[in-house]
């Protein structure tokens, strides 16, 4: 159980386009889902927390309007990266809460902006 | 300011022998604690959890908890080179009448030689 699914699981595009990547929880229902990104050997970063029918909470130096977070449903969170640069390639990665504070990863996107 | 401290690491073992990882912490209000194991490229895995002052083994893992000390371990036995990954700990607050915020240590690499 606890199976968290990321779409696409790799993406290149164009420096100015938009990329949209979806978490889904598949056998349970996340009222919060989490977007961290990892660069190269370094740590997690928290991005936004989800919650399902209101605003994402971004964390602090966190571009809201560039990261556009939408949680329709209860296991359907997605991030927009809007007019992607080169600086944002990174791997992004979604997790969602199960039960007892539990965080479930997805298997992550690698976006490169080329 | 880091609230998670690991030590980066390496920590090499030889296969078979006791693999220790240690974990200390800032918050006092966490309450829930957590170790996930990411292999390179990939995103971490939940290898366990413990909320209580004490051990908690799961197979060959045995997580330890030292509220006062603000310390949390994972032990490994009969280490294998299948377990040559980055280790994360994570330690969770659940504000009253706020999310959950999970905070992230930055990793211990660990090698198991053969």
């Amino acid at each position: 159980g606890a199976v968290v699914s990321q779409h696409p699981s790799r993406v290149i595009c164009k420096s100015g386009t938009s990329v949209k990547i979806e978490c889904r929880s598949l056998d349970f229902q996340a009222t919060t889902m989490f977007w961290y990104r990892q660069f190269p050997k370094k740590s997690l970063m928290l991005m936004a927390t989800s919650n399902e029918g209101s605003k994402a909470t971004y964390e602090q130096g966190v571009e809201k309007d560039k990261f556009l977070i939408n949680h329709a449903s209860l296991t359907l969170s997605t991030l927009t990266v809007t007019s992607a640069h080169p600086e944002d390639s990174s791997f992004y990665i979604c997790s969602a809460e199960g039960g007892g504070d539990t965080q479930y990863f997805g298997p992550g996107t690698r976006l490169t902006v080329l | 300011q880091k609230e998670v401290e690991q030590n980066s690491g390496p920590l090499s073992v030889p296969e078979g022998a006791i693999a220790s990882l240690n974990c200390t912490y800032s918050d006092r209000g966490s309450q829930s604690f957590f170790w996930y194991r990411q292999y390179s490229g990939k995103s971490p895995e939940l290898i366990m959890f413990i909320y209580s002052n004490g051990d908690k083994e799961d197979g060959r893992f045995t997580a330890q908890l030292n509220k006062a000390s603000q310390y949390v371990s994972l032990l490994i036995r009969d280490s294998q080179p299948s377990d040559s990954a980055t280790y994360l700990c994570a330690a969770a607050q659940s504000p009253l009448g706020g999310y959950q915020k999970v905070t992230f240590g930055t990793g211990t690499k660990l090698q198991v030689i053969p």
